[in-house]
């Protein structure tokens, strides 16, 4: 059965880039039709997708953060990342990583990772 | 693009039918779209109830069932029971890229 488990700092300092990876287990990132995607979740409010990645390393973003975002797949190690840059108070999230096959829906997700965004 | 018109809260009592509404426009919701909906507990991941606007997924109960109508998705749980009680959130996917998720519903269980 396919886990995600996100990782990285849950404290980033106003300014800075946020770093966060998605580790995959019990199947390959590679295997499918699947895009991953990552989606953060501000405390107490609704759900914002913010962009997804091909196994082949084609990308797609939230045109609302894409001169901040970019997103990579390394399928050697089975993970793929977010970098945030220029993040502000408005980051602060949980932030989940989550598969979609063929896109159409997320069926898996991360339990995810708390990040705030402060001095 | 802004996020999908949800109601704040629905509530029903244990066996009623409820339906929650999704309103987009005719370039989201309207459209080609793919509609998804997700359950979520707090502090929990949400969990994947319905999509392609009606389809659920292996395991989840058939008194989930969802429909689409012009620029409106819903979803509809009957027989509700206590552990519906959660929040819950629809997600329209243009088959491109940038999905859009609705505002968001919270369910009570009277």
């Amino acid at each position: 059965q396919v886990q995600l488990q996100e990782s990285g700092p849950g404290l980033v300092k106003p300014s800075q880039t946020l770093s966060l990876t998605c580790t995959v287990s019990g199947g390959s990132i590679s295997s499918g039709s699947h895009y991953w995607s990552w989606i953060r979740q501000p405390a107490g409010k609704g759900l914002e997708w913010i962009g997804r990645v091909y196994n082949s390393g084609s990308t797609n973003y939230n045109p609302s953060l894409k001169s901040r975002v970019t997103i990579s797949i390394d399928t050697s190690k089975n993970q793929f990342s977010l970098n945030l840059r220029s993040v502000t108070a408005a980051d602060t999230a949980v932030y989940h990583c989550a598969r979609a096959p063929s896109g159409i829906a997320f069926d898996i997700w991360g339990q995810g990772t708390t990040v705030t965004v402060s001095s | 693009q802004s996020a999908l018109t949800q109601p704040a809260s629905v509530s029903g009592s244990p066996g009623q039918s409820i339906t929650i509404s999704c309103t987009g426009t005719s370039s989201d919701v309207g459209s080609f779209n793919l509609v998804s909906w997700y359950q979520q507990y707090p502090g929990k991941a949400p969990k994947l109830m319905i999509y392609e606007d009606s389809k659920r997924p292996s395991g989840v109960s058939n008194r989930f069932s969802g429909s689409k109508s012009g620029n409106t998705a819903s979803l509809t749980i009957s027989g509700l029971q206590a552990e519906d009680e959660a929040d819950y959130y629809c997600c329209s996917y243009p088959g491109i890229s940038n999905y859009v998720f609705g505002t968001g519903t919270k369910v009570t269980v009277l």
